[in-house]
């Protein structure tokens, strides 16, 4: 089974800080990797996504680093507010086998006003 | 619709008995997916549709469990004979399919308790 593992399982970062959630992939073919970001009560929605022909990209305060040859990316919420609580998850999909979406086991944030 | 529509949001079932859960994608969504999320835990994949392509079941736990999808368009998971640990919230996600830049579009899940 192809798998995506995800650390930390939970973090607690202050208003303003910078929360870094870390995501790492086996030896397969990967070429889209997204994140989702799910408030309680809801289902998961896409935040930010990179191809691994990127090293990095920005969105607001969200920044995804692509890191190929180790095989690992991360996300970094710059700026951490309460309202970025919620659930996080990494994502990947093959370019094989049909598409479907391979998930970390997410990461639960707390921003402490 | 404007977005991925899932019911009921919510269900309380007996150990035994059959239960349909219901999802309606975006329209021109041609990829539509169920995954099961366990309290607190990730997503597992169960299974995935892909026009008019045999579906991929491959995720599907055991075969109490099956899905449809009419007209390329709504889908129904039915569970056979429930069992408690089917309890879960069920998300249904659409997307365009293939290998765009396309995330997927999630349902708000439907939350089912197996008493």
């Amino acid at each position: 089974q192809q798998q995506v593992k995800q650390s930390p399982q939970s973090l607690i970062v202050q208003k303003g800080g910078i929360s870094i959630i870390n995501c790492a992939y086996e030896n397969t073919a990967f070429d889209y990797f997204p994140w989702y970001q799910q408030f309680p009560g809801k289902g998961p929605a896409l935040l930010i996504a990179i191809r691994p022909d990127v090293s990095e990209k920005k969105e607001g305060r969200f920044t995804i680093s692509f890191n190929k040859s180790a095989k690992q990316f991360s996300l970094h919420i710059m700026d951490s507010q309460p309202g970025d609580s919620a659930t996080y998850f990494c994502a990947a999909r093959p370019n094989t086998g049909g598409f479907k979406t391979i998930f970390g086991a997410g990461t639960r944030l707390f921003v402490k006003a | 619709g404007a977005g991925v529509s899932q019911s009921p949001s919510n269900k309380v079932t007996e150990k035994g008995k059959d239960v349909e859960l219901r999802c309606d994608p975006i329209s021109g969504h041609t990829a539509l997916y169920w995954y099961r999320q366990s309290l607190g835990q990730g997503l597992e994949f169960l299974i995935y549709f892909q026009g008019n392509s045999a579906p991929d079941k491959s995720g599907l736990p055991s075969d109490r469990f099956s899905a449809e999808r009419t007209g390329g368009s709504v889908s129904t998971l039915t569970i056979q004979r429930t069992q408690q640990e089917d309890s879960a919230v069920y998300l249904c996600a659409s997307s365009l399919g293939g290998a765009g830049m396309d995330g997927y579009t999630f349902g708000s899940g439907t939350r089912l308790t197996v008493v």
